[in-house]
């Protein structure tokens, strides 16, 4: 039973840098989700796709984010000219529409970026 | 908007002893709550939701939370606390049960001391 895959999990670059990560969900999960986490806090909605589709934005997501789901699978996230406010830990978690667990997130463990 | 709060950043337990994770949240609408747990290098897990139906909802590990809506609260409880629950908890809140945007609080890190 393979979970939901991030890469990389840990990310070190400098400012002004892009940086993409990829999340794989789990194979029969149709939403898909990012969020973000500084330390100290919770995770904090930044978009959702549901198959290819992105349902939702939230204001967090500036115009030097970009997130894909091109084929309703795997999802990217790109964060363009990096600042150190960008420094957290960005999550992917997927769930059903329907069925027994729906609305359950699954999360992956992560990625961490580091901007210097 | 909606909203959580979650009382004390970090709660100490003796082994054996009651854990009480507390958790009040804002709506504007009937929410969706959840806890969920996350244990250092993994991802988040969940451990109970509650919906609709029974305000009692019991989760995994034995983990129960009580929905009050006159007290808008949606406690995380266990009996007896043992060494593996040792782990952050975060409550987190929803417009529906499908959980399309959930809004985290600021998560309660759990000790469990012998």
């Amino acid at each position: 039973d393979t979970g939901v895959s991030q890469d990389p999990r840990h990310k070190i670059t400098k400012r002004g840098q892009n940086v993409t990560f990829r999340c794989d969900p789990i194979s029969e999960h149709n939403r898909l989700y990012w969020y973000r986490q500084t330390l100290g806090q919770g995770p904090e909605f930044l978009t959702y796709f549901q198959n290819e589709a992105q349902l939702e934005k939230s204001r967090l997501l500036s115009d030097r984010f970009s997130a894909e789901r091109p084929k309703g699978s795997f999802s990217t996230l790109e964060i363009q000219r990096t600042e150190q406010g960008d420094s957290a830990m960005y999550l992917c978690a997927s769930s059903l529409t329907s069925g027994g667990r729906t609305g359950e997130l699954f999360f992956g463990e992560g990625s961490r970026l580091t901007v210097l | 908007a909606q909203s959580v709060t979650q009382l004390g950043s970090h709660v100490s337990v003796s082994e054996g002893a009651l854990v009480l994770l507390r958790c009040n949240y804002s709506s504007s609408v009937p929410p969706y709550l959840f806890w969920y747990v996350q244990y250092p290098n993994q991802g988040l897990q969940l451990l109970l939701k509650y919906t609709t139906g029974a305000t009692l909802v019991k989760g995994i590990n034995g983990f129960e939370a009580e929905f009050k809506k006159s007290e808008t609260s949606f406690h995380l409880t266990k009996p007896s606390a043992h060494m593996s629950d040792a782990a952050e908890y975060f409550c987190a809140v929803s417009r529906t049960g499908t959980a399309s945007k959930l809004t985290f609080g600021t998560g309660t890190r759990l000790q469990v001391t012998l």
